[in-house]
């Protein structure tokens, strides 16, 4: 079993829809969790990055962390044919190490 | 966000030849870096952590003598690909924290061809 689970998709959305993008973990211990959106042939850019259990919300984008469940989500409000990317989860203890998800990509038709 | 650079962000040489990839942290000092390689349509997979002034962590499988990293400074690593060869073709990326606990930012990649 990974560490880190995430459906690759490919996720396919029309313009305005709302998005949902989860991982799941099996690590406990685990305590900052990380979304970030990566364009094609670029790195990752750092959307959301929390803290324990709870909500985010960033403009359109809402990051939840249900530590009880191993279950991390991302959700993007009135989707964008721009937010058409590949997103990935990523966490990490208390230490270097951090484990990412394989990615979802993403893509918003208008 | 905090700005880190990778240079080049293509490169292509010949079998046998060295490659450096540098990363840099533009306004903060990267006291922890790290190396991914990402095939494509895969995850990222780390390569190395790197502190400042010491010797980078590899991960398991990842030959240190083949991929040679150095982070002499707060805000400068260095990845080389030494004797590359067309399997080492890939996307590179770096990243780079300023302390424990705080989030990593990602350099824009690098994408190696190997011929």
């Amino acid at each position: 079993q990974k560490e880190v689970e995430q459906d690759p998709g490919p996720l396919s959305v029309p313009e305005g829809a709302i998005v949902s993008l989860n991982c799941t973990y099996s690590n406990s211990a685990f305590q900052y969790f990380m979304w970030y959106r990566q364009y094609s042939r670029k790195g990752p850019e750092l959307l959301m990055y929390t803290y324990s259990s709870g909500n985010k919300e960033d403009g359109r984008f809402t990051a939840q962390v249900d530590k009880s469940s191993k279950y991390i989500s991302l959700f993007i409000r009135d989707s964008q044919p721009s937010d058409s990317a590949t997103y990935l989860c990523a966490m990490n203890v208390n230490n270097n190490d951090m484990r990412f998800g394989a990615g979802t990509r993403l893509t918003v038709k208008p | 966000g905090a700005v880190v650079s990778q240079h080049p962000s293509r490169v292509i040489c010949k079998s046998g030849t060295s490659v450096k990839i540098e990363c840099r942290s533009l306004d903060f000092q990267a006291t922890t870096m790290f190396w991914y390689r990402q095939f494509p349509k895969q995850s990222l997979m780390l390569m190395a952590t790197s502190n400042e002034g010491s010797k980078a962590t590899y991960e398991q499988g990842v030959e240190k003598d083949k991929f040679l990293i150095n982070h002499a400074s707060l805000t400068l690593s260095t990845l080389t690909v030494t004797s590359a060869h067309p399997e080492d073709s890939s996307f590179y990326i770096c990243s780079a924290r300023d302390g424990w606990n705080t989030e990593a930012f990602f350099g824009q990649g690098t994408r190696l061809t190997v011929v």
